[in-house]
């Protein structure tokens, strides 16, 4: 069964450095997004992204985060200068048939700035 | 602020029997609704979904949507001990495909 996949799965990264986090959606889904999880707290919406653009953004997602899809199977997250909050689990969710319906997750990064 | 509203529990229950998790969310336009599970450590992975008012079945699993009182359900019938895990109820805000997730029902099954 497809699957969305992850990499890495775990990182670790000074405060200010950037990092790029990388997700391969379900090979014909056509809408994604990405989450975060801060440890203990709900999961939070980040961005979604749809026709090369993106549809939607939370106020998390200020201008240290940007989203790419550099090429047909990749999409990534780029956080540009890390804070010690940034530390989440970030998840990566496609689907096929539009923002309505069901959305797939991917196993996630775990992200720590020290 | 859209919120999404469940008791954190912990709900523990026996072996065999059924548990009923709950979930209330704020905003009426919501269109659609999803019961995700996730094990400790691991990503949210979908139980049910739910669009219509009613019931809807899957296995052991059973799903309640009432939009009149905005609040959504989820029964699992002969509780496993696997099925321990914390339940997210999650709604769609339709905008942009955001999906506002409650804090999450922990379950505890015991043989």
């Amino acid at each position: 069964e497809p699957e969305v996949t992850q990499t890495p799965s775990h990182q670790v990264t000074q405060m200010g450095q950037e990092v790029i986090l990388r997700c391969v959606p379900i090979s014909n889904h056509l809408y994604f997004y990405w989450y975060r999880q801060i440890l203990g707290q709900k999961v939070e919406f980040l961005v979604s992204f749809y026709n090369n653009e993106i549809s939607e953004k939370s106020e998390i997602f200020d201008d240290q985060f940007s989203v790419e899809r550099p090429d047909g199977s990749n999409f990534t997250l780029k956080i540009r200068s890390t804070k010690l909050e940034d530390s989440a689990m970030y998840f990566c969710a496609s689907n096929d048939q539009g923002f309505r319906e069901t959305q797939y997750f991917g196993p996630g990064t775990r992200l720590l700035v020290l | 602020q859209k919120e999404v509203e469940q008791n954190s529990g912990p709900l523990s229950v026996p072996e065999g029997a059924i548990a009923s998790l709950n979930c209330t969310y704020s905003d009426r336009v919501s269109q659609s609704f999803f019961w995700y599970r996730q094990y400790s450590g691991k990503s949210p992975e979908l139980i049910m979904s739910i669009y219509s008012n009613g019931d809807k079945e899957d296995g052991r699993f059973t799903a309640q949507l009432n939009k009149a009182s905005q609040y959504v359900s989820l029964l699992i019938r002969d509780s496993q001990p696997s099925d321990s895990a914390t339940y997210l109820c999650a709604v769609n805000s339709l905008q942009g495909g955001k999906l506002i997730f409650g804090q999450g029902t922990e379950l505890s099954v015991k043989p």
